[in-house]
């Protein structure tokens, strides 16, 4: 049974450009959750999907969107990319939206240059 | 704001030492709590998580926590630590019916054989 996948692994984009990061959610999970991880700090919440809907979302601006698939599949988008916006992005499933045991990637690593 | 403190960055312990890790966290209220631990090159993994009942809590691998309603802790501990716990810890915080699942900055523990 596989866990929680992302893709890609690592990534390096310019100033300006837009990202897709992409995440298949561990087997029977139906809420997918994005994180974003500045070195030498914990996650922050982004946004929850659940039922191909954004059911929560974090202090993040517009420029950071995302999607769920009906398989539970999803993607984070993020656009107009910034220097700050190097970061692990984690995604995390779980079979109910309160978390109650989340399973986490291995993340994709952005660099912004 | 809503927020968790990791009161320390890097702890380094020798075999068989105890540990006890803090995670302080702001607002009352109703509170899920969790500890996830990531070992190098690994993903995050759930040790253990609190949301009702005893408010000592068993997880895996020997840690235990223990959450104080009075003082907004869940400290984390384990009698004695072995060179395989080296790792940084995560404390998170859920409030009430929000999913955003907040993480402290995290704790490196090294453990020295």
């Amino acid at each position: 049974d596989a866990g929680v996948t992302q893709s890609p692994t690592h990534l390096i984009k310019t100033r300006g450009q837009q990202v897709t990061l992409r995440c298949s959610p561990k087997s029977g999970h139906d809420t997918v959750c994005w994180y974003q991880q500045a070195l030498g700090q914990g996650p922050q919440f982004i946004f929850q999907y659940y039922e191909e809907e954004e059911r929560q979302r974090g202090n993040f601006p517009d420029r950071f969107s995302g999607h769920q698939f009906p398989n539970y599949s999803s993607e984070l988008n993020v656009n107009a990319l910034l220097l700050g916006d190097s970061a692990l992005y984690l995604c995390a499933s779980s079979l109910d939206r309160m978390n109650t045991e989340a399973f986490f990637g291995q993340g994709t690593r952005l660099t912004v240059v | 704001a809503q927020s968790v403190s990791q009161h320390n960055h890097h702890v380094i312990l020798s075999e068989a030492a105890s540990l006890e890790l803090g995670c302080n966290y702001s607002y009352g209220g109703t509170v899920n709590l969790f500890w996830y631990v990531q070992y190098p090159g690994q993903h995050l993994q759930l040790l253990l998580k609190y949301f009702s009942g005893d408010p000592l809590v068993k997880g895996i691998k020997g840690f235990e926590a223990e959450f104080i309603k009075s003082k907004f802790s869940f400290n984390l501990r384990k009698p004695s630590v072995q060179w395989s716990d080296t790792a940084e810890y995560f404390c998170a915080v859920n409030w009430g019916n929000n999913n955003d699942m907040r993480f402290g900055a995290g704790t490196r523990l090294t453990v020295k054989p």
